[in-house]
């Protein structure tokens, strides 16, 4: 089955500096990928997804990136601020339409 | 607009009780349903899912059931604790079932403790 890497597993940026986040996966037939943040002791809050027909989005200070040939997506947070701070989970439909999730990130960033 | 509640908010239980955790989806008609488990610190995982009332699908088993009574109403339950089972229960639901339009919505989530 789909397997997903994150590979940051912590973050620290200055305020108003961008913040990267890699992930990649194995399952070539995954088509659809979110990103999803979590704050300490709540769920999980959808913040911006990418479909494999397209290799980046933008939604205000957050881009995705997706190169498929590596297999490989990735989150930018720019002008990041101190409400940025919180988890952040990468996750990836394979072809059996079950979402795998990476490790998470714990981002960090410092007034 | 759509809400999920999920019940209890936390549980401490004991090794070897019953346990029923609850989620509810106003707002939106004939949702796919889905639970995950999330060890303390760890990646999510997912347990269950659900398309249609009545009918539930098991993803990975870890001696838990669950049910779907009505089209709004995911149940997670189980007769004999373990504490293994410990950690943070989210609920999800998702508009189309395997289509391009399949983001999942999460819960608040319940947070158990098995002592």
């Amino acid at each position: 089955g789909e397997k997903v890497e994150q590979h940051e597993s912590t973050l620290s940026v200055r305020e108003g500096d961008s913040a990267v986040i890699n992930c990649t996966y194995t399952d070539t037939a995954s088509s659809y990928f979110p990103w999803y943040k979590q704050e300490a002791g709540k769920g999980l809050h959808f913040v911006i997804d990418i479909r494999s027909n397209v290799d980046r989005k933008q939604s205000q200070r957050l881009i995705v990136l997706l190169d498929k040939k590596a297999k490989r997506f990735s989150l930018h947070i720019t002008a990041t601020q101190p409400e940025d701070s919180a988890i952040y989970f990468c996750a990836a439909t394979g072809g059996n339409n079950k979402l795998t999730f990476g490790q998470g990130t714990v981002l960090s960033v410092i007034p | 607009a759509q809400t999920i509640h999920q019940w209890p908010v936390a549980e401490i239980k004991a090794v070897g009780s019953p346990l029923s955790l609850g989620c509810t989806i106003k707002g939106k008609s004939s949702p796919n349903l889905y639970w995950y488990w999330q060890a303390t610190g760890g990646t999510l995982q997912q347990l269950f899912y659900s398309i249609t009332v009545g009918q539930v699908e098991s993803v990975v088993q870890l001696n838990l059931s669950a049910s779907r009574p009505k089209d709004d109403q995911f149940i997670l339950s189980t007769e004999k604790l373990l504490l293994s089972h410990s950690g943070f229960y989210l609920c999800a639901w998702s508009l189309v079932w395997g289509g391009a339009e399949d983001t999942q919505y999460f819960g608040p989530g319940t947070r158990l403790l098995v002592l």
